[in-house]
């Protein structure tokens, strides 16, 4: 079964200070890791994924699948990062994606 | 860039009526659309994957004679909550995948989502 865990509901941090969202993950096969971010009144978006390994608005996350984690991570927030910040799964072959519960991300001024 | 557009953006019905929401790829032809539906403050969950010109599958638990799922054509899936009740009430959203990933590999694309509100 695939299953996504965000273990943070709520996250806040102040500007400038480094940020960390956790996403654990359980799947038998090999995943395809998202991160999706949706800004304040707007539509869910693709922030980042991990076989682009790109870094997105500063953001990283590296798949770890010894510890079946892809967090995600920037050095130093900004105020408008701030932002509700899901973790997606798609298994192998698979069209479909399942979700984390969401990290609702504060960066405080 | 692609868009999806789901109308209404809210709605609300009465107690034992149908509603219908609608999910639209306006610049793009997607055979497969998904239909999530997400409580306040909760994650996304799939209801459905729906199929250009076939049945939708269904995940486990979601009911398929109570949540009709119709995608006649290319551009065009629709969510029919058949007999609703307010525990129906919910945010519904679609997604619908582009032929073709972008730049940075992406095929999947969100609708704006859709309130209901069943009183």
């Amino acid at each position: 079964a695939q299953r996504v865990t965000q273990p943070e509901k709520l996250l806040s941090v102040f500007k400038g200070a480094p940020v960390e969202l956790k996403c654990n993950y359980s799947y038998s096969g090999s995943p395809e890791l998202f991160w999706y971010v949706q800004y304040s009144r707007q539509r869910l978006q693709l922030l980042l994924r991990h076989i682009s390994r790109e870094s997105i608005k500063g953001f990283t996350a590296d798949l770890n699948k010894g510890e079946t984690s892809f967090h995600l991570k920037k050095p130093f927030a900004q105020e408008e990062d701030s932002a509700m910040y899901y973790c997606a799964l798609s298994g192998q072959g698979a069209q479909k994606l399942v979700f984390g519960q969401g990290t609702r991300l504060t960066i405080n001024p | 860039g692609a868009v999806v557009s789901q109308h209404p953006s809210w709605v609300i019905c009465k107690s034992g009526t149908s509603v219908k929401i609608e999910c639209r790829s306006l610049d793009f032809q997607a055979t497969t659309m998904f239909w999530y539906r997400q409580f306040p403050k909760q994650s996304l969950m799939l209801m459905a994957t729906s199929n250009e010109g076939s049945k939708a599958t269904y995940e486990q638990g979601v009911e398929k004679d109570k949540f009709l799922i119709n995608h006649a054509s290319l551009t065009l899936s629709t969510l029919t909550v058949t007999s609703a009740h307010p525990e129906d009430s919910s945010f519904y959203i679609c997604s619908a995948r582009h032929p073709a990933p972008d730049s940075s590999g992406n095929t999947i694309y969100f609708g704006e989502g859709s309130w209901l509100t069943v009183v």
